[in-house]
């Protein structure tokens, strides 16, 4: 069965101060991990998605790494907007296209 | 391009009652999935229809029903409301290899 853990629950960072969320996968052959933002009140909004093994990619203050067990979402010198949460999910070869969602991790950021 | 569009956005109904929730779909997608989103379990797959078909099923009771029309709308209904049905209900939709799936704002259900 797929897997998607998300660490930590919750964090709090003070503006300006960089930090990193986890996501770790068990899955049987990736097809890809996605990450999603969503704001209190509303759906998740799509941000990236990785498909191997040391494939990164960039938005802003945000960048998204990938290995063969975890994913990476690094923020830079956050803002007080980039408060959410964010969502992993990971879509495993083979069977159905649903991807199967971690709980997320919510953040705050403090001016 | 328009995104996911749900309707009602907000929904008030008490226990034994049923109810109907809509999914308009980003325009040329044929995949729209639906979800179950409560902070004690967190995103939860309920099912997910492509070309009319139901393709994929999650493990819920048969209270929950859905169906695609030929246009790809997609609505969802709920028999014999629960109190434990309460929660964010979002649809998504998806298309091509990528399998990106897009979401709406999703349908506040609250079960009194």
């Amino acid at each position: 069965e797929d897997q998607v853990t998300q660490s930590p629950e919750a964090l709090r960072l003070q503006e300006g101060e960089s930090s990193s969320l986890n996501c770790s996968y068990t899955v049987s052959g990736l097809r890809g991990l996605f990450w999603y933002r969503q704001d209190p009140g509303k759906g998740p909004e799509f941000l990236f998605t990785l498909y191997s093994a040391g494939e990164e990619k960039e938005k802003e203050r945000l960048k998204a790494t990938l290995t063969k067990k975890e994913s990476f979402l690094h923020i830079t010198a956050p803002k007080p907007e980039d408060s959410a949460t964010y969502l992993c999910a990971v879509r495993a070869s083979g069977g159905s296209y649903i991807p199967t969602f971690g709980r997320g991790t919510s953040l705050i950021v403090h001016p | 391009k328009a995104g996911v569009t749900q309707t009602p956005r907000y929904l008030i109904k008490t226990r034994g009652q049923q109810v109907t929730l809509s999914c308009s779909p980003i325009s040329g997608h044929r995949s729209v999935s639906w979800y179950q989103q409560t902070p004690g379990q967190g995103l939860q797959f309920l099912f997910e229809y492509f070309s009319e078909t139901q393709r994929n099923k999650g493990n819920f009771p048969g209270r929950f029903s859905g169906r695609q029309f030929s246009n790809s709308r997609s609505e969802m209904n709920v028999s014999t409301l629960e109190l434990g049905d309460s929660a964010l209900y979002l649809c998504a939709s998806s298309s091509g290899a990528k399998n990106i799936q897009y979401f709406g704002a999703g349908t506040r259900l609250s079960v009194l």
